[in-house]
């Protein structure tokens, strides 16, 4: 299947600092990434779904000042934790799929953890 | 929202098949029912999906119903290595996915 990479896998960072988080699609060509969160003993929940070249849509509750998405090719996504908080600790997932294939890929996930 | 409601967790011998159902009796006519599963501290893993037929592939098969409302997925051997959590999704192809509860799947020697 597609390969899916995710760049940092693991960051510890302060509170009130930024963090960017990177996803690409290693070969293929992803019209779509999507963003997930996973809190432990918990579920994938959706954050935001984001097309090459135009705004992200973001899920109902998520802040899109706050979860920053730029989806600038067809191989990169990144999502930008602003001012992270400890309450914005998470594993975060990215997934991509193409227009020729009908499964989402995954990227392994990188793991929040705000002091 | 997620359309579907699998069991919690489930328990399989090793070297047995390990038969996990997903209800999704909500179910459009352009969704397929696509299968991952997630081990621990690791992205989903994609194992097949289908829209009305009966898929197989390496991994498992896929057992959709007439009607659609359910489907199982089958591990015909399962091994120590199948012990995950188990997603059943329903989506159109390309669309969100907006994951449920999952089967947590205990593979016991």
């Amino acid at each position: 299947g597609a390969v899916v990479s995710q760049h940092p896998s693991r960051v510890i960072c302060k509170s009130g600092t930024s963090v960017k988080i990177e996803c690409r699609s290693l070969d293929f060509q992803a019209t779509t990434m999507f963003w997930y969160r996973q809190f432990p003993k918990q579920s994938l929940m959706l954050m935001a779904t984001s097309n090459e070249g135009s705004k992200a849509t973001y899920e109902q509750g998520v802040e899109k000042d706050k979860f920053l998405i730029n989806h600038a090719s067809l191989t990169l996504s990144t999502l930008t934790v602003t001012s992270a908080h400890p309450e914005d600790s998470s594993f975060y997932i990215c997934s991509a799929s193409s227009g020729t294939k009908n499964e989402q890929f995954f990227g392994p996930g990188t793991r929040l953890t705000v002091l | 929202d997620a359309k579907t409601t699998q069991p919690p967790s489930m328990d399989c011998a090793e070297g047995r098949a390990a038969n996990l159902p997903c209800n999704h009796s909500t179910i459009s006519g352009n969704e397929y029912v696509y299968w991952y599963r997630q081990i621990h501290s690791q992205g989903p893993q994609y194992i097949i999906h289908g829209l009305k037929n009966n898929e197989t592939n390496e991994m498992a098969s896929l057992i959709i119903t007439e009607d659609r409302k359910s489907s199982t997925l089958i591990l015909p051997h399962a091994t120590l290595r199948d012990t995950a959590v188990y997603y059943c999704i329903v989506a159109p192809t390309g669309n969100q996915f907006y994951f449920g509860t999952g089967t947590s799947l205990t593979v016991i020697p």
